[in-house]
């Protein structure tokens, strides 16, 4: 089964950027899967941030596209995300998750990690 | 971009009872839609995928239906661990992958 981990700081200032890990375990990346970012607001919803494939290949939400990069790194079995200039509309609880349906595209997410809040705030 | 919307915004349900959630897409996602079960505190679990395919170990009383623009997510007989948030999320658009703004599941 496989199991997601979140990693990084929770607390940081308005301009700054946002870096998380997704430790990967029970489950070689460069076996295949698509990887997943989703965050979701206080309260609010869910929002999907962008997806990697193992190979490297990357696909990002339209909206954030602009700011954000994913990447992997399956020497250590663990996935990136990075977003830029960060303000108080990036607080949210940010999750990484694994698509493991086999199928060529990205579908639903079939394991999430618990998730990790990342405020900002000056 | 596609827009999913769910309604109601709050089921009210007693324990027993049948729970049936709507979804809509602006604009059709064939199949290719998903939903979750999200409880306080905690990340989504993934119930259905390909609109009607159960994932593993889900129960049998949750069931969905639908294709194209409508969407349902049906509880047959609520439980107490059921009462939480659901949410759909399409995958037609890949590249652009839409949530619905959830509907609470509440005790009636």
């Amino acid at each position: 089964q496989v199991q997601l981990q979140e990693s990084g700081p929770g607390l940081l200032k308005p301009s700054e950027t946002l870096s998380l890990t997704c430790a990967v375990s029970g489950h070689s990346m460069s076996s295949g899967y698509y990887w997943g970012w989703i965050r979701q607001p206080p309260g609010k919803g869910l929002e999907w941030i962008g997806s990697i494939y193992h190979s490297g290949s990357t696909y990002y939400n339209p909206s954030l596209k602009s700011r954000v990069s994913i990447s992997v790194d399956t020497s250590k079995n663990q996935f990136s995300l990075k977003v830029n200039s960060v303000t108080a509309a990036d607080t949210a609880v940010y999750y990484c998750a694994s698509d493991g349906s086999g199928n060529y595209y990205i579908s639903s997410f079939d394991y999430w990690g618990q998730g990790t809040l990342v405020t900002v705030s000056s | 971009e596609i827009v999913m919307t769910q309604s109601p915004a709050t089921l009210s349900v007693s324990p027993g009872e049948r729970a049936t959630l709507s979804c809509r897409a602006s604009q059709s996602v064939s199949s290719n839609l998903a939903w979750y079960q999200q409880k306080p505190g905690q990340a989504p679990r993934l119930l259905i995928y390909g609109a009607s395919t159960r994932a593993t170990g889900i129960p049998a009383r949750f069931s969905g239906s639908g294709s194209g623009t409508e969407f349902t997510l049906t509880i047959s007989s609520l439980q107490s661990e059921d009462f939480a948030v659901y949410y759909c999320q399409q995958y037609d658009n890949w590249l652009a992958l839409t949530f619905g703004g959830g509907t609470k599941v509440e005790i009636k």
